[in-house]
C-alpha cells in the first residue's frame, strides 16, 4: 500500500514530441504528489507538484494530470527538448509529512534531436 | 554557493570498514534527510531530522547512525560496511510550511562503493 508504481521505465521521444509518464498509488492517505527531475551525477530537483484538490497543474511545458478516483497521476512534457533528457521520478506522501516521500522507480527519458 | 553540500562525493572502501558522509545546508531549513539511491536508481528515505531531533527512522540497519550537531548539519556514519551498502546517498533539506515540509532540496550525492 506504500508503493508508487511508475511507468514506463524508459522513454524515447523525438524533439518537439510529447512525453508522458504515468504513476499510480494505493494509499488514500497520500495527498501530495510531486515530480522530481534528476540529471546524471546530480541530485533530484523538484519539477512540479500537485495536491488532489485540482485535476491539473501546468507550469510552462510541464503538466500534471491527476485522477483521484483512479488513484493515478501523470506528467506530460510538451514540445520535448534534448535538454529534458533526464530521469523523472513521481512521488507521493501525506501532506503532513511531505519530506517522507515514497518515490516511484523512475523513468529515463531520452529526447532525440 | 551550494545550497546542500555533501562530502565526500566518492567513497571507495573495504567491507567491514566504518565511514562517514557529511552534509551541510545553508538554506536555513528546519528539516534534513538522508535518502539512499540503489543501483537501479530507486530512491528511499532513510532518516529525517527536524531541529536536531530524529523524526523518521525507516527500517534501516542500526549500523547506520545519523548525527545532527545543529540544524544546518546532518552526518551519516556507517559501521561494518557491507557490499549491499554500495549506493548513492543523498542528503536533502526542506522548510516546514503549512503543517508539513515543502520542497526537498537535494545535494549532489555521495557514491559509496564497498569492495
Amino acid at each position: 500500500q506504500q508503493q508508487v508504481k511508475q511507468s514506463p521505465q524508459s522513454l524515447i521521444v523525438q524533439k518537439g514530441g510529447i512525453s508522458i509518464i504515468n504513476c499510480a498509488y494505493e494509499n488514500t492517505a497520500f495527498d501530495y504528489f510531486p515530480w522530481y527531475q534528476q540529471f546524471p551525477g546530480k541530485g533530484p530537483a523538484l519539477l512540479i507538484a500537485i495536491r488532489p484538490d485540482v485535476s491539473e497543474k501546468k507550469e510552462g511545458r510541464f503538466t500534471i494530470s491527476f485522477n483521484k478516483s483512479a488513484k493515478q497521476f501523470s506528467l506530460h512534457i510538451m514540445d520535448s527538448q534534448p535538454g529534458d533528457s533526464a530521469t523523472y521520478f513521481c512521488a507521493a506522501s501525506p501532506w503532513g509529512s511531505q519530506g517522507n516521500l515514497i518515490f516511484g522507480k523512475g523513468t529515463k527519458l531520452s529526447v532525440k534531436p | 554557493d551550494t545550497a546542500v553540500s555533501q562530502t565526500p562525493k566518492y567513497l571507495v572502501t573495504q567491507m567491514g570498514n566504518d565511514k562517514s558522509i557529511k552534509c551541510e545546508q545553508n538554506l536555513g531549513h528546519d528539516t534534513m534527510y538522508w535518502y539512499k539511491q540503489d543501483s537501479k536508481k530507486f530512491l528511499k528515505i532513510m532518516f529525517s531530522y527536524n531541529n536536531k531531533e530524529l523524526i523518521i527512522n525507516e527500517t534501516v540497519p542500526n549500523r547506520f547512525s545519523p548525527k545532527s550537531p545543529d540544524k544546518a548539519h546532518l552526518n551519516l556514519h556507517i559501521n561494518s560496511l557491507e557490499l549491499g551498502d554500495s549506493a548513492v546517498y543523498f542528503c536533502a533539506s526542506s522548510q516546514l510550511a503549512g503543517g508539513g515540509a515543502g520542497e526537498l532540496f537535494f545535494g549532489e550525492g555521495s557514491r559509496l562503493t564497498v569492495l
